[in-house]
């Protein structure tokens, strides 16, 4: 099992850019995730998924956009890129037990810069 | 208020100090607790779930205490390797909520 793996592990773009976190898993997870976490700060819940085309905003959504049209697959999207969205954007997956959150596996993330 | 709150520290120990962290939460109906490791640059790794009457990982401790909403983790015998951060972790509705982390370094 490889796990959850993102691409790119890291990109430039130029303010008002567009591009697309790549995040895939192959443990069969219903729940995937994506967070943003800037420098010395904590995780941020952008968006959230409990199952192929289910999506759900988290705390910070705006700016970006997102799909599930497989199990495996959870893109994320930005649109026209802006400096504030420079971060370190990690990926998630999970099988939770009814009732309960089972663990969360992270991908290795993508480290942005908009410039 | 936070929904889960944790003292950034940092805390800064010798080779085989004991530390220990808390964490409070403030979803009195929250089930799962854990505690994640994040190292620097890297991606957070499930350090070790938190039960109800404690468990214990080698030399990690960790305690729940319902009625005061606190969850704690004891380090024993302090690595070098142990520096990190460590997130308090509490679940939320279909979600889990991730506190700023308490960053631990040990030194020689």
């Amino acid at each position: 099992n490889a796990g959850v793996t993102q691409t790119p592990k890291f990109r430039i773009l130029k303010i008002g850019q567009s591009m697309t976190l790549q995040c895939t898993q192959d443990m069969n997870h219903n729940y995937m995730y994506w967070y943003r976490q800037d420098p010395g700060m904590g995780l941020k819940l952008i968006y959230y998924s409990v199952g192929a085309g289910i999506t759900d905003k988290g705390e910070v959504p705006n700016g970006y956009n997102v799909s599930r049209s497989t199990t495996e697959d959870f893109p994320l999207r930005l649109e026209l890129a802006a400096p504030s969205q420079t971060s370190v954007y990690f990926c998630a997956s999970s099988y939770p037990l009814v009732g309960y959150q089972e663990t969360q596996y992270f991908g290795p993330g993508t480290r942005l810069l908009v410039l | 208020r936070k929904e889960v709150e944790q003292d950034p520290g940092p805390f800064n120990v010798p080779e085989g100090a004991t530390v220990a962290f808390n964490c409070t939460y403030s979803n009195s109906a929250s089930q799962s607790f854990f505690w994640y490791r994040q190292d620097c640059r890297k991606e957070p790794k499930l350090l070790m779930s938190v039960y109800s009457s404690g468990n214990e990982d080698g030399r990690f401790t960790a305690q729940l205490n319902r009625a005061s909403q606190y969850i704690s983790l004891l380090i024993r015998d302090s690595k070098l390797s142990d520096s990190a951060t460590y997130l308090c972790v509490v679940n939320g509705f279909q979600k889990l909520v991730f506190g700023t982390g308490t960053r631990l370094l040990v030194s020689p």
